[in-house]
């Protein structure tokens, strides 16, 4: 079974931090996604990898940054925390071509407060 | 661009009940469509899909049917059980790998 694992389930951080989300995945994926979920909004994407050192803006790249060092594992950082920015937000991979490519696994999520 | 319509929840039901979740659609060409379930705690797993029109996706009594002259593809169940408590989203891709969600849609079974 493939397995998409978050660093942490939860995390409360301040205002200003940096945050750091971390994502592994263990089936050889080439694509990587971070998507953040809200009430009545859905999934909205922020950024996906389709490789190594590849990264393309989704959706809502605003406040975020990301990082693809190695084929597993997929990194959101936010600069400098604010308010807007506490979510849950959940980290999701798939193949790289043909029909697999659009079936998306997904992590159990990180639900980030920030205050 | 591509955009999903989910009915707006939360939708109850008693076990044993019928299920329809609504769900329309706006794409260019060909998108294929999904049916995601997010049960409490967890992140979402693939429901359903179905990737050319007329196709009928159908996983654990649930089914879809891919209707393009309506533009819908509509979330139904013969029987819900109070396990399929949970919240459920609508989704196209319509090339590339980026899927589009609806809002999503809580499901709650009751005894």
């Amino acid at each position: 079974d493939v397995k998409v694992t978050q660093s942490s389930r939860y995390l409360v951080k301040r205002t200003g931090e940096k945050v750091f989300l971390e994502c592994v995945q263990d089936m050889d994926h080439e694509n990587m996604f971070w998507y953040r979920q809200d009430p009545g909004l859905g999934l909205r994407l922020i950024y996906f990898s389709y490789d190594v050192k590849m990264k393309e803006k989704g959706d809502i790249p605003e406040g975020y940054s990301v990082s693809r060092e190695k084929k597993e594992r997929f990194s959101l950082i936010l600069e400098s925390a604010s308010t807007n920015q506490t979510s849950m937000y959940l980290c999701a991979s798939s193949l790289g071509w043909g029909q697999g490519a659009y079936e998306q696994y997904f992590g159990p999520g990180t639900r980030l407060t920030v205050t | 661009g591509n955009s999903v319509t989910q009915m707006e929840g939360p939708v109850t039901l008693s076990e044993e009940a019928f299920l329809t979740i609504n769900c329309t659609y706006t794409a260019t060409g060909y998108p294929s469509l999904f049916w995601y379930v997010q049960y409490p705690g967890e992140g979402l797993q693939l429901l359903l899909k179905a990737t050319k029109a007329d196709d009928k996706g159908s996983n654990k009594g649930f089914e879809a049917t891919y209707r393009k002259e309506t533009t819908s593809f509509h979330l139904e169940k013969g029987s819900v059980q109070v396990s399929d408590s949970a919240v459920y989203f609508c989704a196209l891709t319509g090339g590339g790998n980026k899927l589009t969600f609806g809002t999503g849609t809580q499901l709650k079974v009751e005894l």
